[in-house]
């Protein structure tokens, strides 16, 4: 079975720290992995990363991914209150062409 | 551009109504979309990936006679919700993709939250 496992489950840091969030994976048929914001309503996309080793980078947030060890991280640096939302993971299978999501990390920012 | 909206955002209604929710991509054409179900504190669970003019695929485990999905065109898929219960109230949020070969960039709409009585 497709699976998709982050941790931690919840996270609450103070503003100006760093957060790393993780996503492993156990999938058939991978071709990339996803990190989506969810505030209150739809997700929103932030990376899609498809090789080893290669950081995405987008401001105070990275990314990167190790397909041999089947894992992701996302790294945020000097925490805002705004970047408090659940972070979720998603791998995309080939094949059946969907996206398995993990269960999500709540990361609270307090000021 | 890639918008996804999605009506009603809310709705509440009685045990044993039927409840359409629609998914519409604003300014793409949308090869695919996907419906997906999300409980409280809990991911997103894909229910059903549909195709414009064919029968849409079901998740295992997904009554495909319970989520009717219809997707008459290329930018609206609708999602019918028949003899709801109070089980079925989730928040359901709607995806679609404009790449046929790469259905993995997927414009999500705001979601509509379904409250069942």
């Amino acid at each position: 079975e497709d699976k998709v496992v982050q941790s931690p489950l919840s996270l609450v840091v103070h503003e100006g720290d760093t957060v790393t969030l993780n996503c492993s994976y156990e999938v058939t048929n991978f071709r990339s992995l996803l990190w989506y914001k969810q505030e209150k309503k739809a997700p929103t996309f932030l990376f899609m990363l498809t090789s080893s080793g290669i950081e995405k980078k987008s401001g105070r947030l990275s990314s990167i991914l190790d397909k041999k060890e089947l894992f992701s991280i996302l790294n945020i640096t000097a925490t805002q209150t705004g970047d408090s939302a659940v972070y979720l993971c998603a791998s995309f299978i080939q094949g059946a062409q969907k996206l398995v999501f993990g269960q999500g990390t709540r990361l609270t920012i307090n000021p | 551009g890639a918008v996804v909206s999605q009506h009603p955002s809310r709705v509440i209604c009685k045990s044993g109504t039927s409840v359409k929710i629609e998914c519409r991509s604003l300014d793409f054409q949308a090869t695919t979309m996907f419906w997906y179900r999300q409980f409280p504190k809990q991911s997103l669970m894909l229910m059903a990936t549909s195709n414009e003019g064919s029968k849409a695929t079901y998740e295992q485990g997904v009554e495909k006679d319970k989520f009717l999905i219809n997707h008459a065109s290329l930018t609206l898929s609708t999602l019918t919700v028949t003899s709801a219960h109070p089980e079925d109230s989730s928040f359901y949020i709607c995806s679609a993709s404009r790449d046929s070969t790469y259905q993995e960039t997927q414009y999500f709409g705001p979601g509509t939250r379904l409250l069942v009585l």
